[in-house]
């Protein structure tokens, strides 16, 4: 079955500094992937979607990457502030592409500190 | 828009008891899923539904009943309450319009407690 997986469960670091986020997947090749932010409490929020024919996709501070042959995604978030702390979620279909019909990794928590 | 709203917020049961987590959302989308959250294991497909009356099952269906009658509503059922299905309840939506299928809004999430 479809697995994914998140580098790690905790990553802490300093304010200003580049957050890099790894989901790896297997057993499948997805039309697409996303990444989600999650606060304690809450329901996850999408930040970003990248299609298996992008290679990058940016937003402000935010950076995903595709790697269809690697079955790899990387997250970053370039100058890191305290609010960026929460943890992110990374999501594929696995579906026909048409259901929205998803499955998540595990996430990361992520703790910029000042 | 209110956008997806989720009701009881908390909820303890006993085990054997039933009881339906309510979903609705005001953005007349037509995608409309369920997942629950336990620590360490991410977000897990429970039903979903790609329009009313067209249901069908994800990862983690068994002790769980969905219908969709209308666009707006998503119920989850729990036929009978066991304490494994302690967990966050997730329900979502999206759309095809505006080119965003893909993209699920989340509520706010229902905490459930079965004793």
């Amino acid at each position: 079955s479809q697995k994914i997986e998140q580098n790690s469960e905790a990553l802490n670091i300093q304010e200003g500094k580049t957050a890099t986020l790894t989901c790896n997947y297997t057993n499948y090749s997805p039309a697409y992937l996303q990444w989600y932010r999650q606060d304690p409490g809450r329901g996850p929020v999408f930040l970003l979607l990248i299609r298996e024919n992008e290679k990058e996709k940016r937003k402000e501070r935010l950076k995903v990457t595709f790697d269809t042959t690697l079955k790899q995604s990387l997250f970053h978030i370039t100058a890191s502030q305290p609010a960026d702390s929460a943890t992110y979620l990374c999501a594929l279909d696995i579906g026909s592409g048409n259901t929205g019909k998803l499955i998540f990794g595990q996430g990361t928590t992520l703790q910029v500190k000042p | 828009n209110a956008g997806v709203t989720q009701t009881p917020k908390f909820q303890v049961l006993k085990t054997g008891q039933s009881m339906t987590l309510q979903c609705a959302q005001d953005m007349n989308h037509e995608y409309m899923s369920w997942y629950r959250q336990d620590p360490g294991m991410g977000l897990r497909l429970i039903h979903y539904s790609v329009g009313a009356g067209i249901t069908d099952q994800g990862e983690v269906p068994n002790g769980y009943n969905v219908s969709r009658s209308t666009t707006e509503d998503f119920p989850l059922r729990l036929l009978s309450a066991a304490p494994s299905q302690t967990s966050v309840y997730f329900c979502a939506s999206s759309t095809s319009r505006q080119g965003g299928k893909e993209t699920q809004y989340f509520g706010p999430g229902t905490r459930l407690l079965v004793l």
